[in-house]
């Protein structure tokens, strides 16, 4: 049974960085055919895809936001981490990992979710 | 990117009655190598994580009503629920998984009319 969970602050200043950790069960990230993605959705607004991370190190971000994030993977904790830097109020907002994988069909997309962690950036 | 378009914003349908949501991506999400369109999409209600309901257009995911159906292919695909259910009130996104970098539609508000 696959799971995620996320956790990180619940507010942040402007200015600051955003550490979220996604913790994982399940499933081992060490092979490049296992990902684990980051996907956020502000109140009232839709989904944005952030980041992946692949098992195999290989990482991939949205273009919009690539100059403020890093993601990076502890195979042996089962975690993934991605960091947002220089927080705006804009970047509030439920953020969300998920698991993707490729079988042999293909590359799947996000099957398994976890329950998201709300982040309010404000002073 | 691909910029994926959803139309409409919003629709709202009587109990029992079809809807039909619309998308389209900005490039062809079919794969020549397995003939496959990179294409899901996502049903989210308010408090939950999004949830997969199809995926290559028009595979259902396990354990989703029959009533929904995915359709289309290369750069058009539709969503119907053919009898809308009160539990089927939520959010809808098309989401391409062609590219490296994935991208959400803007999503579909179904309400009951």
């Amino acid at each position: 049974q696959i799971t995620l969970k996320e956790s990180g602050p619940t507010l942040v200043k402007p200015t600051q960085t955003l550490t979220l950790t996604c913790t994982f069960s399940g499933f081992s990230l060490n092979t490049g055919t296992v990902g684990v993605g980051w996907i956020r959705q502000p109140r009232g607004k839709a989904l944005e895809w952030l980041a992946l991370i692949y098992g195999d190190d290989v990482k991939r971000y949205s273009p919009s936001l690539k100059n403020r994030l890093i993601i990076t993977k502890d195979a042996s904790k089962n975690q993934v981490v991605l960091t947002v830097t220089n927080l705006n109020p804009v970047d509030t907002a439920t953020y969300f990992c998920a698991h993707r994988a490729q079988s042999i069909s293909g590359w799947g997309t996000f099957r398994y979710w976890g329950q998201g962690s709300l982040v309010t950036v404000s002073s | 990117d691909i910029v994926m378009t959803q139309s409409p914003d919003s629709l709202a349908v009587s109990l029992g009655e079809r809807a039909t949501i619309n998308c389209k991506s900005s490039q062809s999400v079919l794969y020549s190598s397995d003939n496959k369109n990179y294409l899901a999409w996502f049903q989210h209600k308010p408090g939950q994580p999004p949830k997969l309901l199809i995926y290559w257009a028009s595979t259902r995911e396990s354990g989703v009503p029959d009533r929904f159906r995915g359709s289309g292919s290369g750069t058009d695909f539709t969503l119907t629920i053919s009898s809308l259910q009160a539990e089927d009130v939520a959010v809808y996104y098309c989401q391409q998984y062609y590219s490296t970098l994935l991208t959400f539609g803007g999503g579909t508000k179904v309400e009951i009319k």
